[in-house]
């Protein structure tokens, strides 16, 4: 497709569990952002991906949460021992080089924790 | 810390009319600014930017005037639509820094009134 794609678009899964999170970018995009937006607030930045590499995790809130990008294409965003607090939308972009370049959002997944 | 804000939750507005919405930041490091509009269900999609060497860009109904003394950026859509309708975050970045994330703020839901 055109856009940035994530699946699924919706998650509920059970306090503890382990869960990915995936993201398609724009084609051609080499830089991909995954932030968090909790209800009634903005978008905050998680992670960023130059690449295969990531440039900056300095957003991820603990070593529960980690992400990869290993083919400089699709990400996935992995959360163990989901807690509620973790409950909220994760939002994928894509960029063709960086900030400085207006980033493409995907829909985002909401993930509940039960 | 919030380092983007904007201080108005929600506006109304009559369609034809004119829409201001208004967001202040503390980080002065800060060179690069955009909006994005949000629907329901959807992620942001990216509306204007300007970068801090100018204090306006204009696109269309939409034109975004930036006053780097005051730390205030606003966004102004004249004749306002309906479809105009939804939430309008603003964001920045400190590109030349290197930094790579977006500072979002909390959003300000537009509804254009027929």
């Amino acid at each position: 497709g055109a856009g940035v794609s994530q699946t699924p678009s919706n998650k509920v899964t059970e306090k503890g569990k382990y869960v990915e999170l995936r993201c398609d970018p724009i084609s051609g995009h080499t830089a991909l952002y995954w932030y968090r937006q909790s209800l009634g607030q903005g978008p905050e930045f998680l992670i960023y991906f130059q690449g295969t590499g990531a440039a900056d995790d300095s957003g991820l809130p603990n070593d529960r949460f980690f992400a990869v990008r290993p083919e400089g294409s699709v990400s996935t965003l992995k959360i163990q021992r989901t807690e509620r607090g973790d409950s909220a939308v994760y939002l994928c972009a894509s960029s063709m080089q960086g900030i400085g370049t207006e980033a493409f959002f995907g829909q985002g997944t909401r993930l509940t924790v039960v | 810390d919030q380092q983007v804000k904007q201080n108005s939750p929600s506006l109304s507005v009559q369609e034809g009319r004119i829409s201001i919405l208004n967001c202040d930041y503390t980080n002065s490091m800060f060179d690069y600014f955009l909006w994005y509009k949000k629907y329901p269900a959807e992620g942001p999609t990216f509306l204007i930017s300007i970068s801090s060497i100018k204090d306006k860009n204009e696109d269309g109904r939409f034109t975004v005037f930036l006053n780097k003394s005051a730390k205030h950026l606003s966004l102004h859509i004249v004749p306002s639509q309906p479809g105009d309708s939804a939430v309008y975050f603003c964001a920045a970045s400190a590109s030349l820094t290197g930094a790579n994330n977006l500072f979002f703020g909390t959003g300000t839901r537009l509804t254009v009134i027929p």
